[in-house]
């Protein structure tokens, strides 16, 4: 099992770009999240959802957009980058929500 | 969600038992003590969660007190390997109350 894959690995924008960080997993987990971390902070959740069809925000939302069209899949939109956007983004899943999470290995997004 | 202490760093002997501590004495009757771990920039891994009975799994074990205020994430037998950052983190396992509040965790380093 591949589990939770995120690409793309590294990226740079450039502020007021858009662009879309992807997330699969293959564990048939119903719940998926998205968060961000940045130097000297814990792990902030951005949005989650607990099955197709259904998300919801985190703590962090604003400037991001989330889908949930399959169970597998759950993409996080950038609208339009700004400097603040920097951070490593790791996207997680587990069977249901409570569980223990499995967690990608992160996306590493630089906004110029 | 209830907080959580702990220490910012501890040092550990290879082959020696490495116990984290961890205080949430603000917790709730409903909600359960996950631990995490990080090592250098990888995605957290789950490591083991419990209500309020000892845990123990293939990775570590989990002692809680009985009045449920604190807790500690023992590794039996610490190898080099498991350098990394560990999280305590309580939260309610259902409603939606759902988000880890993560901390700055403990920064463990395992010496030869």
């Amino acid at each position: 099992n591949a589990g939770v894959t995120q690409t793309p690995k590294f990226q740079v924008l450039k502020t007021g770009q858009s662009m879309t960080l992807q997330c699969a997993q293959d564990m048939n987990h119903e719940y998926m999240s998205w968060y961000r971390q940045d130097p000297g902070m814990g792990l902030r959740l951005i949005h989650y959802s607990v099955g197709a069809g259904i998300t919801d925000q985190g703590e962090v939302p604003n400037g991001y957009n989330v889908s949930r069209s399959t169970t597998e899949d759950f993409p996080l939109r950038l609208l339009s980058a700004a400097p603040s956007q920097t951070s490593v983004y790791f996207c997680a899943s587990s069977y249901r929500d409570g569980y223990g999470y499995t967690f990608g290995s992160g996306t590493r997004l630089t906004v110029v | 969600d209830a907080k959580t202490t702990q220490p910012p760093s501890m040092d550990c002997a290879e082959g020696r038992a490495a116990n984290l501590p961890c205080n949430h004495s603000t917790i709730s009757g409903n909600e359960y003590v996950y631990w995490y771990r990080q090592i250098h920039s990888q995605g957290p891994q789950y490591i083991i969660h419990g209500l309020k009975n000892n845990e123990t799994n293939e990775m570590a074990s989990l002692i809680i007190t009985e009045d449920r205020k604190s807790s500690t994430l023992i590794l039996p037998h610490a190898t080099l390997r498991d350098t990394a950052v560990y999280y305590c983190i309580v939260r309610a396992d259902a409603g939606n109350n759902r988000k880890l509040i993560w901390g700055l965790g403990t920064s463990l380093a395992v010496n030869p």
